[in-house]
């Protein structure tokens, strides 16, 4: 069965103190993994999209990166605004289209 | 550009009534898809139009639930009779093709007492 593992569930970390958020996943046929930020009463935002072992994409503070098993979110010096809940997701095999297998999140709270 | 709308942003109903939610995509985008997120629980995709078609409907949970996307554009998604376990957020994404970028609204708490 397809599946989405992301952790820690929360992390507290001080402006300026880097760390990294995990997402682990088994599907048969990876057809993309996605990065999603939310913030409270909103929906999810689109970060970013990987689509093979050993990609990376950087945004501001945010980079990205894919393994075979794992995707890493990780974040430089994080300031207050990044508080947020980062969600990853998985496209599966054909046949299944569209549809996005979401891990429960990783709650992040920066401190300034 | 306009994003993905969603109305009502909140909604509270008694067991046993009916919900129309509804959704208008970004304009272009063909694939509209619908998901929610119970308390404490992760997103779970419900079902995924291409058009006016319904490509992917393994997500719906019984068939109390009635997706449409009449002409293509806007999607509604009615509970008829709603439960308490009905209670989340329902999030309404939409994308140019189906492999593309999915754009979430900013989502329609449903509470039922």
């Amino acid at each position: 069965e397809d599946q989405v593992t992301q952790s820690p569930e929360a992390l507290r970390l001080q402006e300026g103190e880097s760390s990294s958020l995990n997402c682990s996943y088994t599907v048969s046929g990876l057809r993309g993994l996605f990065w999603y930020r939310q913030d409270p009463g909103k929906g999810p935002e689109f970060l970013f999209t990987l689509y093979s072992a050993g990609e990376e994409k950087e945004k501001e503070r945010l980079k990205a990166t894919l393994t075979k098993k794992e995707s890493f979110l990780h974040i430089t010096a994080p300031k207050p605004e990044d508080s947020a809940t980062y969600l990853c997701a998985v496209r599966g095999p054909p046949g299944n289209t569209g549809k996005l297998i979401f891990g429960q999140g990783t709650t992040l709270q920066v401190k300034p | 550009e306009a994003g993905v709308t969603q109305f009502p942003s909140h909604s509270v109903i008694e067991k046993g009534q009916t919900v129309t939610l509804r959704c208008d995509p970004i304009s272009g985008h063909d694939n509209l898809y619908w998901y929610r997120r119970v308390m404490g629980k992760e997103i779970k995709f419900l079902l995924h139009f291409v058009k006016e078609s319904k490509q992917d409907e393994s997500g719906m949970p019984n068939n109390r639930f009635l997706a449409e996307r009449t002409g293509g554009t806007y999607s509604t998604l009615k509970v008829q009779p709603a439960e308490l376990e009905d209670s989340g957020v329902y999030f309404c994404a939409s994308s140019e093709g189906p492999t593309d970028t999915q754009y979430f609204g900013p989502g329609t708490r449903l509470t039922v007492l």
